[in-house]
């Protein structure tokens, strides 16, 4: 199973609401990943996960909250967003194997915050 | 800080003629990646270079890293409407595997 799998596929939220994002991936892969992407424009990364701890947060936001409850799972817990955060949300993992690291990333959210 | 910068942005070419797209980092890489993302999809890994001076084949595709490790090309032979997409060299930023810099892109459309 090469897959990861992202629910929900679309979502619209209103700037006082509370969301969630989740990721599921079952490669057994140590790292785990949250990018957003705006259209035209490349992935931006914002979190990584290795071994379900944080290592890297590229300064987001903190109305943007991730969460790692353990090695398959990862969420992105959203509250009073801006509407200048609507984007692809993509979740992606990763495992090192023979000096080459291979992203697999999911099908995304698409996040419309209104 | 460290920038990618990847010409053309956008290309469009007709079915059977073929594209190359360059990726330019402004620090030595360790090594460079190439994804291609589909329109509405999401990015799909296609190769990782290491060497200097490697060049690595899948099929039509053709990967070469540069000598000195700071740039890097993707030339499509004989383009197909199966190859319309962006494509994106991702770099990696800082000491950790983990953190990557994508480029900005190039859009290949196919005219059939």
């Amino acid at each position: 199973d090469t897959e990861v799998t992202q629910t929900p596929k679309h979502l619209v939220m209103g700037m006082t609401n509370k969301k969630s994002l989740k990721c599921e991936q079952h490669m057994g892969h140590r790292a785990m990943y949250w990018y957003k992407q705006k259209a035209k424009k490349p992935p931006e990364l914002m979190f990584v996960y290795s071994y379900e701890k944080l290592s890297i947060n590229e300064s987001v936001p903190s109305r943007f909250s991730p969460e790692c409850p353990n090695s398959s799972l990862l969420n992105l817990h959203l509250h009073a967003l801006q509407p200048e955060d609507s984007a692809l949300y993509l979740c992606a993992s990763s495992a090192r194997v023979a000096g080459v690291t291979e992203a697999f990333f999911g099908q995304g959210t698409r996040l419309t915050v209104v | 800080g460290q920038q990618v910068m990847q010409i053309p942005q956008y290309q469009h070419v007709q079915e059977g003629e073929d594209f190359t797209t360059y990726c330019n980092s402004s620090t030595t890489l360790s090594n460079i990646q190439w994804y291609k993302q589909r329109p509405g999809g999401h990015p799909v890994f296609l190769i990782q270079l290491v060497k200097s001076g490697e060049v690595k084949k899948q099929k039509r595709l053709t990967f070469q890293f540069g000598e000195a490790k700071k740039n890097s090309s993707l030339h499509i032979t004989a383009t197909q409407t199966t190859d319309v997409g962006t494509y994106f060299c991702a770099c990696p930023a800082g000491t950790s595997y983990d953190k990557v810099i994508f480029g900005p892109g190039t859009s290949l459309s196919v005219i059939p």
